[in-house]
């Protein structure tokens, strides 16, 4: 039972476009998502977060719209660069963070 | 520098041979956790710990154990690894109780058990 989902594997865009990942959920008492931006051979490090009494969080180039009716969250990156180019992972929480399965972005040239 | 480590990076062994993958973070985090990473399934929980000496189980517990004797060291435990437990590891530490807010990952361990 996948309570985070991402159903994008993959995404390729153009540098200087934005970018946008999108991440489902199904438990409405989650209270917090979060972001994470994943290089290979290197953890994962936390990018954005927003709670779920706001609709919108941005800084600098990242941003994170929250939808609590359709239960959706995205993050978007204007422009993208190809050093954004990695895995992210959204999470939400309870009393733990419940990771999706991520989406890789390739921003190409 | 604030840092979660992990030890070692790369390990390859056999089914059955007991291992240990050692975590230490220098931010005097009272939480710590551990996640495996698999293909198409994402980041899952193996096992958490509040302070020292609190453990607890996350979603994915089976055939691992953890410590917790010091703040700063969170080890994971395979007494008899087998295959599936193939995967990528992380550490994770958390300033926050609840461990559910900005978490620092350490770099992984790809374990592979043939």
């Amino acid at each position: 039972d996948q309570q985070v989902k991402q159903n994008s594997p993959s995404l390729s865009v153009q540098e200087g476009r934005i970018s946008i990942l999108n991440c489902d959920y199904t438990n409405s008492m989650f209270d917090y998502f979060l972001w994470y931006k994943k290089y290979p051979a290197e953890g994962p490090t936390f990018l954005i977060s927003i709670s779920s009494i706001k609709d919108k969080n941005e800084d600098g180039r990242f941003t994170v719209f929250l939808n609590k009716s359709a239960k959706h969250l995205s993050l978007h990156i204007v422009p993208s660069q190809p050093g954004d180019s990695a895995v992210y992972f959204c999470a939400a929480r309870t009393d733990k963070l419940i990771f999706g399965t991520g989406t890789r972005l390739q921003v190409f040239p | 520098e604030a840092q979660v480590t992990q030890n070692p990076r790369y390990l390859i062994t056999v089914t059955g041979k007991k291992l240990t993958v050692t975590c230490s973070q220098n931010m005097n985090h009272e939480y710590m956790s551990w996640y495996r990473q698999d293909p198409g399934l994402g980041l899952r929980q193996i096992y958490y710990s509040m302070n020292v000496e609190v453990t607890d189980k996350g979603d994915v517990p089976e055939g691992y154990k953890v410590s917790r004797k010091e703040k700063r060291n969170f080890p994971l435990i395979l007494e008899s690894p087998s295959p599936n437990q193939t995967s990528l590891y992380f550490c994770a530490s958390s300033g926050q109780l609840a461990g559910a807010y900005e978490q620092y990952f350490g770099p992984g361990t790809r374990l592979t058990v043939t």
